[in-house]
């Protein structure tokens, strides 16, 4: 157990629809990561939160948004869902952000669109 | 920009062969380099890491080496079990505002006993 919770672990909706991920990171991490991962893009970073701070972007989409909240949970927010929306969605955490930092994962919400 | 790439696989090989995954890199700067596992409907693990040249990250048998010269980490195992089955990631962070942990696009290995 990594001590990163996502909820929830598995979500169906259809096209058009927006839902809510969320995360609480492990006791004392400061910084959240949201990943997306698909078969064909692998790995790709979303979103990073240092202590309630947007800190680094990477390919996320308009249509979605994140934020961290005062008591460092996140959540991830995806609009006008697409079928290519399709994913398993994770979250990680890490005590600040730094070269060495080792980033902590919690076990993903699986987002399926219909 | 920053990148990772990793040996496409999948691997298959039996219980007690050698393993080499290879992972090169770009980057600005010096990055730290890592190496994750992912298990069946887990999230990803660490598995080792190293952070400056001529490191070598090691855990549960696994092996890698930080050259610098060659823009490499390339993970090792000397002798693979069944329980070895998974995806490894290879992946960089070069500790600058506004970057993060960098991921290959995984290796999935598959051991038969």
């Amino acid at each position: 157990d990594s001590g990163v919770t996502q909820t929830p672990k598995h979500l169906i909706t259809a096209t058009g629809q927006r839902v809510t991920l969320r995360c609480s990171p492990r006791s004392g991490d400061l910084s959240v990561y949201w990943y997306q991962q698909s078969l064909d893009q692998g790995l790709q970073f979303l979103i990073q939160y240092y202590n309630g701070e947007e800190r680094a972007k990477g390919n996320i989409l308009e249509r979605f948004s994140a934020q961290q909240f005062p008591d460092l949970h996140s959540e991830l927010n995806l609009s006008s869902l697409e079928l290519g929306d399709s994913a398993l969605y994770f979250c990680a955490s890490s005590v600040a952000p730094g070269l060495n930092t080792e980033a902590f994962f919690g076990q993903g919400t699986r987002l399926t669109v219909v | 920009g920053n990148s990772v790439t990793q040996m496409e696989g999948p691997v298959t090989l039996s219980e007690e062969a050698f393993l080499t995954i290879n992972c090169t890199y770009t980057a600005t700067g010096y990055p730290s380099l890592f190496w994750y596992v992912q298990y069946p409907g887990e999230g990803l693990q660490l598995l080792l890491k190293a952070t400056k040249a001529d490191d070598k990250g090691s855990n549960k048998g696994f092996e890698a080496t930080y050259r610098k010269e060659t823009t490499s980490f390339h993970l090792e195992k000397g002798s693979v079990q069944v329980s070895d089955s998974a995806v490894y990631f290879c992946a960089l962070n070069v500790g600058q505002a506004g970057t993060a942990l960098i991921f290959g696009k995984g290796t999935t290995l598959s051991v038969s006993s």
